[in-house]
């Protein structure tokens, strides 16, 4: 199957610092990729859809000069948290839909941590 | 208003039992996936489905699109199926059910 290749895994950051995520699609082409943002406990949180070459779209509520997506490459998106705050902790997660029938893979996830 | 419900929402079993996970949605969609994240945050995408039935190992995924309603089955359940099992739908954007937490005790 397709594999999208997430980094880091962990990082841990001081307040105000920006972070970038990346992910890269391994063996296929994300024309498409999806940004996620899950709370402890909770389900996943679809922040918005970046598709290579364009700008990305933001779910209502979420803030997009904080979390900036690019999306410039049909291999690599990136999800950059700027001035990160202590609430900007969490887990995040991409995936991307490949194949036919648009099957989603996702990145194994990167666990934020703003001290 | 939640447009993806999901039951139940925790689930203990014991080791071999036949095992029932319930999703409702109340939009029009094109696919309806079924997600296993384990405890690490990795998540798989288990089926994608838009009418029918699916099968992979143990796995079984049904769909009703009158009804707007899909279950996954896990048969002859394994310590190793504890995880949590999300459904989520494509209707334009996507929308995720709040996921079911499984635990198979040996």
């Amino acid at each position: 199957g397709a594999v999208v290749s997430q980094h880091p895994s962990r990082v841990i950051c001081k307040s105000g610092t920006s972070v970038k995520i990346e992910c890269r699609s391994l063996d296929f082409q994300a024309t498409t990729m999806f940004w996620y943002r899950q709370f402890p406990k909770k389900s996943l949180m679809l922040m918005a859809t970046s598709n290579e070459g364009s700008k990305a779209t933001y779910e209502q509520g979420v803030e997009k000069d904080k979390f900036l997506i690019n999306h410039a490459s049909l291999t690599l998106s990136t999800l950059t948290v700027t001035s990160a705050h202590p609430e900007d902790s969490s887990f995040y997660i991409c995936s991307a839909p490949a194949g036919v029938d648009g099957e989603l893979f996702f990145g194994e996830g990167s666990r934020l941590t703003v001290l | 208003k939640n447009e993806v419900e999901q039951s139940p929402q925790n689930l203990t079993a014991q080791e071999g039992e036949f095992i029932t996970i319930n999703c409702s949605y109340s939009v029009g969609i094109s696919a309806l996936h079924w997600l296993q994240q384990h405890p690490g945050g990795g998540i798989v995408s288990l089926f994608m489905l838009s009418s029918g039935k699916k099968k992979h190992g143990r796995l079984i995924a049904t769909i009703n699109i009158q009804e707007k309603h899909s279950s996954l089955h896990i048969t002859a359940s394994h310590p190793r199926d504890s995880a949590v099992y999300i459904c989520a739908v494509r209707a334009g954007q996507f929308y995720f059910g709040t996921g079911t937490s499984l635990t198979v005790i040996p």
